[in-house]
């Protein structure tokens, strides 16, 4: 069955590093990647998406580009904020767009 | 613009008392809704998918129900609370095929004692 799997975390950065959070994906079809972040105690923001291969996806000085040769979509950051600190999820929708299948989660700590 | 609401934000509950969420959401028509629980430091776990009216798709079986009484509302219930029901619930909506993309309310926390 369809499936994204990410990286474990925790990850710990200083302010302005580069970071990357890794994300694989099997699925029938061709899904839709997602990155969704999540703030402490609130409910996940669409943080960016790409509905086809080579597609990249960008907000915020974020970015991942849906590879479908590795099934990967790694998220990319040139240099990260101490208010980037959050829970990152990787997500793929289905084909039929009924169903969605999020990674566990990696949280990301930057300290200044 | 569309909007998710999602009450109450917190919740502490006795086991064995029912439950009741809701979920509704605004500027959308025939939206697919979905329920999920994320437990502490964990990712997120697809309970229920409702794609119209009446229509509940179960992904795991468990002490929980899920209805869909109108279009853009969506329920979580059960009728005895469990200590392993405590978590983060999430309800979210998302518009088949032109937009594939889910968007999510703010969350409950239920703690069950």
């Amino acid at each position: 069955g369809d499936s994204v799997t990410q990286m474990e975390g925790p990850v710990t950065l200083s302010e302005e590093a580069f970071l990357t959070i890794n994300c694989t994906y099997t699925a029938t079809g061709y899904p839709s990647l997602f990155w969704y972040v999540q703030y402490p105690g609130e409910g996940l923001q669409l943080l960016l998406k790409a509905t086809k291969a080579d597609d990249k996806g960008s907000n915020k000085g974020f970015e991942a580009t849906y590879r479908k040769e590795t099934t990967s979509f790694h998220l990319e950051k040139g240099s990260v904020q101490v208010s980037d600190s959050a829970v990152y999820f990787c997500a793929l929708s289905a084909y039929n767009f009924n169903k969605f299948y999020f990674g566990s989660g990696t949280k990301l700590n930057v300290k200044p | 613009s569309q909007t998710i609401h999602q009450w109450p934000a917190t919740l502490v509950q006795p086991v064995g008392s029912p439950l009741s969420l809701e979920c509704t959401v605004e500027g959308t028509s025939n939206p697919n809704l979905y329920w999920y629980r994320q437990a502490a430091g964990r990712g997120l776990q697809l309970l229920f998918y409702s794609v119209g009216i009446g229509q509940i798709s179960s992904e795991v079986p468990q002490n929980l129900s899920a209805s869909r009484p109108q279009d853009r509302q969506f329920i979580l219930s059960s009728k005895k609370l469990l200590l392993s029901d405590s978590g983060f619930y999430l309800c979210a909506w998302s518009l088949s095929f032109n937009h594939p993309e889910a968007f999510f309310g703010q969350g409950t926390r239920l703690t069950v004692v």
